[in-house]
């Protein structure tokens, strides 16, 4: 069964700071990559998603993410990070139109 | 268009009470999913329904049963609340991309 690994459990950074989260996926086929953002409170929003084509990907609120085939990799990315950015964030992969599997989620905390 | 949505917001039960947790789309979307989401575990889906008429257990089903009463609406029913389902309950839809409900936060005393 498809599995996602998300490193970082709790991720701490000022503001402006740069971010990356770490997302891996077990299966070797042709998959569907989505990252998703839970704000305090509040359901989940779409980031940004992967289909096919060009492997990195730009999504909302200045996010990218970055897929590589050969490392199982689909990780999210920010050159500056602001206040508002703190959440909890999850990486999602499916296989055509299978039900999505979630990763544990990282919560990232911007401090002042 | 409201997306998808749930009721109740919050909900308390007693150890051994039922209930049904409602959501609706007006995507005119297939596939609806039911998932929980517990602190530190993720989202782990309960059950989903490819399309009317269909439905297929998740990772988690033990305790819960779901109805495609029809193209908009799939519900989900405890029918003999534990405290092991207090959690945050979502409903999603999707038509490539998955779009979520508010949720519910349930408690079970």
């Amino acid at each position: 069964a498809q599995s996602v690994s998300q490193h970082n459990h709790h991720v701490i950074l000022s503001e402006a700071a740069s971010l990356e989260l770490g997302c891996n996926y077990s299966y070797g086929g042709t998959v569907n990559l989505f990252w998703y953002v839970q704000y305090p409170g509040q359901h989940l929003q779409l980031l940004l998603k992967y289909f096919s084509g060009d492997p990195l990907v730009k999504g909302i609120k200045g996010f990218e993410a970055e897929f590589i085939k050969s490392k199982f990799s689909f990780n999210l990315r920010k050159p500056s990070v602001q206040w508002s950015d703190t959440a909890e964030y999850f990486c999602a992969v499916n296989e055509g139109g299978t039900p999505l599997v979630f990763g544990k989620g990282t919560r990232l905390s911007v401090i002042a | 268009n409201a997306g998808v949505t749930q009721t109740p917001k919050f909900q308390v039960l007693k150890t051994g009470q039922s209930m049904t947790l409602q959501c609706a789309q007006d995507m005119n979307h297939n596939s609806m999913y039911w998932y929980r989401q517990d602190p530190g575990m993720g989202l782990r889906l309960i059950y989903y329904s490819a399309s009317e008429g269909t439905t297929d257990k998740g990772e988690v089903p033990n305790g819960y049963n779901v109805s495609r009463l029809n193209k908009r609406e799939f519900s989900l029913r405890l029918e003999s609340a534990a405290p092991s389902q207090t959690s945050v309950y979502f409903c999603a839809s999707t038509g490539g991309e998955q779009f979520f409900g508010p949720g519910t936060r349930l408690t079970v005393l």
